[in-house]
């Protein structure tokens, strides 16, 4: 089983940037697609994109292609999310998820980071 | 774009079933998942490829899918299991989540 390990929360400012990180164990990590998704409150969950930590192959939902970035260092079993000019709306709970082997569903979560963007 | 559809809000009594659905174009066609979130957790999946039960989930939750509809049923529902509950599909390389069921036992 993989388990995965995100960094902790973080207040932030408007026009900030910011990393927020999620990292797996597991020989199996780099070769399983890692997603990341968002839940803000009142809202249910929204799939943000997904990457292949062994080549960095990455699809973006398109609501947030340009608005975020989504890497991976393959070498230390990491997975990350940027941004590079936060705004309010960005704020949330944002969630690292791993695509089962058979691709049907996401079989292991990150415990979340929360983001707060506020002046 | 795909597109699932879940009623926000379903409600039922300790012990008795409660059913969810969740609605999107020939979704049979789709492996339906279902997730259990609680405020502050991450979501778990309590039934994936349909109908399946992943260890450590109790028999109680169960999973159908047929023509447009997926559904997840809760028999002898239990006041743990208050919680938002999604259903979601994979739309080629996307993920795609219906908006969510509150379900609340009372």
């Amino acid at each position: 089983e993989v388990l995965l390990v995100q960094s902790g929360a973080e207040v932030k400012k408007p026009g900030e940037s910011l990393k927020i990180s999620c990292k797996g164990s597991g020989d199996s990590f780099t070769t399983t697609w890692i997603g990341w998704v968002r839940r803000q409150p009142g809202k249910g969950l929204e799939w943000m994109g997904i990457i292949w930590p062994d080549d960095s192959d990455t699809r973006y939902n398109p609501s947030f292609q340009g608005q975020v970035a989504i890497s991976a260092d393959r070498s230390i079993n990491t997975v990350y999310l940027q941004w590079s000019s936060l705004k309010a709306a960005d704020s949330g709970m944002y969630f690292c998820a791993r695509r089962d082997a058979s691709g049907s569903y996401l079989d292991s979560w990150g415990q979340g980071t929360q983001v707060t963007v506020s002046s | 774009s795909y597109e699932l559809t879940q009623p926000p809000s379903v409600s039922v009594s300790p012990g008795q079933t409660a059913s969810i659905s969740c609605s999107g174009d020939k979704l049979e066609n789709k492996w339906a998942s279902w997730y259990q979130q609680k405020p502050g957790q991450p979501p778990v999946v309590v039934i994936y490829q349909d109908k399946k039960r992943p260890s450590g989930i109790p028999e109680r939750f169960s999973g159908s899918n047929s023509g447009n509809t997926a559904t997840l049923t809760i028999s002898g529902t239990q006041p743990m299991d208050e919680a938002d509950y999604f259903c979601q599909a994979w739309d080629s390389s996307s993920a795609v989540f219906g908006g969510g069921t509150k379900l609340t036992v009372l």
